[in-house]
């Protein structure tokens, strides 16, 4: 019954490493999206996931970044070999996509990399 | 291409003074336009859309497609009005060769009303 859930919510690790996301949209919403949030950035588009259609991945900024949505539901987003420009709060949200533009957002995972 | 622009990174009124928030949108098709708010510590969450024509907390937008801007308005600020807005845009569902699923936001705007 909780609104959009994300871990970890923090994350510190060393420049090269591997990192992995979670999102956990609310039941039933079919869309599922991933942002960035930077200082002075705003919010970036990275993916889009909706029911059983290719993946919108217009958005990811390198092939260090790839997604995943495992059954509908949870989404992981993975970062290989982590740059320190990789820092920000990465956000996920859900929604039912026949409301357009009605988003859910998790409260994010701050992700920094030394 | 979907663009929104929000010109002012920063806005700093005092309690009870108007407040306008500018927001100026790029989009070949019918726009949905829609401002969110992130009050501190909290998560982005709607505030409202300009389809349903309603005012939330006092706030109002309208769309002008003319001057394509979607300015967010209140004549009356208060305190915890404070926070960061963003301006977003979709494409209407239906819109050929748009899309019509994805938000563009804007970069924010940072609102801080002062007792």
């Amino acid at each position: 019954g909780a609104g959009v859930s994300q871990s970890p919510s923090n994350k510190v690790t060393e420049k090269g490493k591997d990192v992995e996301l979670r999102c956990d949209p609310i039941s039933g919403h079919t869309a599922l999206y991933w942002y960035r949030q930077s200082l002075g950035q705003g919010l970036e588009f990275l993916i889009y996931f909706q029911g059983n259609s290719a993946p919108d991945k217009s958005g990811l900024p390198s092939d260090r970044f790839s997604a995943e949505r495992t059954g509908g539901s949870v989404s992981t987003l993975t970062i290989q070999r982590t740059q320190q420009e990789d820092s920000a709060v990465y956000l996920c949200a859900s929604s039912l996509v026949v409301v357009a533009g009605e988003l859910f957002f998790g409260e994010g995972s701050r992700l920094t990399v030394l | 291409a979907q663009r929104v622009t929000q010109p002012e990174k920063l806005l700093s009124v005092f309690k009870g003074a108007p407040v306008e928030l500018k927001c100026n949108y790029s989009y070949s098709g019918s726009p949905e336009l829609f401002w969110y708010v992130q009050y501190s510590r909290q998560r982005l969450q709607l505030l409202l859309r300009h389809i349903s024509r309603e005012s939330i907390k006092g706030f109002t937008a309208d769309l002008n497609k003319g001057e394509t801007s979607f300015h967010l308005k209140k004549p009356f600020a208060q305190e915890e009005d404070s926070a960061m807005y963003y301006c977003a845009l979709s494409g209407r569902l239906g819109d050929s060769g748009g899309s019509n699923y994805k938000l563009t936001f804007g970069k924010g705007t940072l609102l801080t009303v002062n007792p």
